[in-house]
């Protein structure tokens, strides 16, 4: 069974610094893989994402992810941290492209200033 | 806006009590899931569909809870008898699952549900 972990259900870095969010999968097969973003009181919205094509993957607002099948991680990073990306981070994987998505507990980001 | 809405946003019942959700998906969008987001929780998959078919369900889906799909565009997920352990976000996101490339699925803002 496919499934995600995520390291640390809260990370604080202070603003510019880097960001660094861990996750490992477990899959069977080589998987899609992740990193979702959910704002307080907003829904979730989609970082980036890892679709078998190149295993580093970059995203939306400065953040990029390394595909790494010999660590079976995802782990998400961001060079210099900003104030507005404060925000619960979640992992998730699925096996298909189209069906249903299975997702880590979530990293919650504070930034210090 | 043309994105996944989701009605109503705050639903607040008492134990016991039936509440229906309205998921509306991106227009043209042929799935639909429905996930639950519990406090301090990643989002948990309920169940899905492709047009009005309801492809897979959940364990977590007890026969308490029931989701449509009638003509294949907006959907309802009902929960009868409601319970504490109910209260969660529940989420809706759509996609278009076609060709052969990943097909992203957009998640509304969600219906936060607190059972009393």
């Amino acid at each position: 069974a496919q499934s995600v972990t995520q390291l640390g259900s809260h990370v604080s870095v202070s603003e510019g610094a880097l960001v660094l969010l861990r996750c490992n999968y477990s899959s069977s097969v080589p998987p899609y893989l992740f990193w979702y973003v959910q704002y307080p009181n907003q829904g979730l919205q989609l970082l980036l994402k890892y679709t078998s094509a190149a295993t580093l993957v970059k995203g939306i607002n400065g953040f990029e992810a390394e595909f790494k099948k010999s660590e079976t991680s995802f782990h998400l990073t961001k060079p210099s941290a900003h104030m507005s990306d404060a925000a619960e981070y979640f992992c998730a994987v699925t096996q298909n492209r189209d069906d249903k998505i299975i997702f880590g507990k979530g990293t919650r980001l504070h930034i210090l200033p | 806006d043309t994105g996944v809405s989701q009605d109503p946003r705050h639903k607040i019942t008492k134990r016991g009590q039936n509440v229906t959700f309205r998921c509306d998906p991106i227009s043209e969008h042929n799935r639909l899931y429905w996930y639950r987001q519990t406090l301090g929780q990643g989002p948990e998959f309920l169940t899905y569909f492709q047009n009005e078919a309801q492809l897979e369900k959940s364990r977590l889906l007890s026969d308490r809870f029931s989701a449509e799909r009638p003509k294949g565009s907006f959907s309802t997920l009902e929960i009868q008898r409601t319970e504490q352990g109910d209260s969660a976000m529940y989420l809706c996101a759509s996609s278009s699952a076609s060709g052969s490339s990943y097909n992203e699925q957009f998640f509304g803002p969600g219906t936060r549900l607190t059972v009393l």
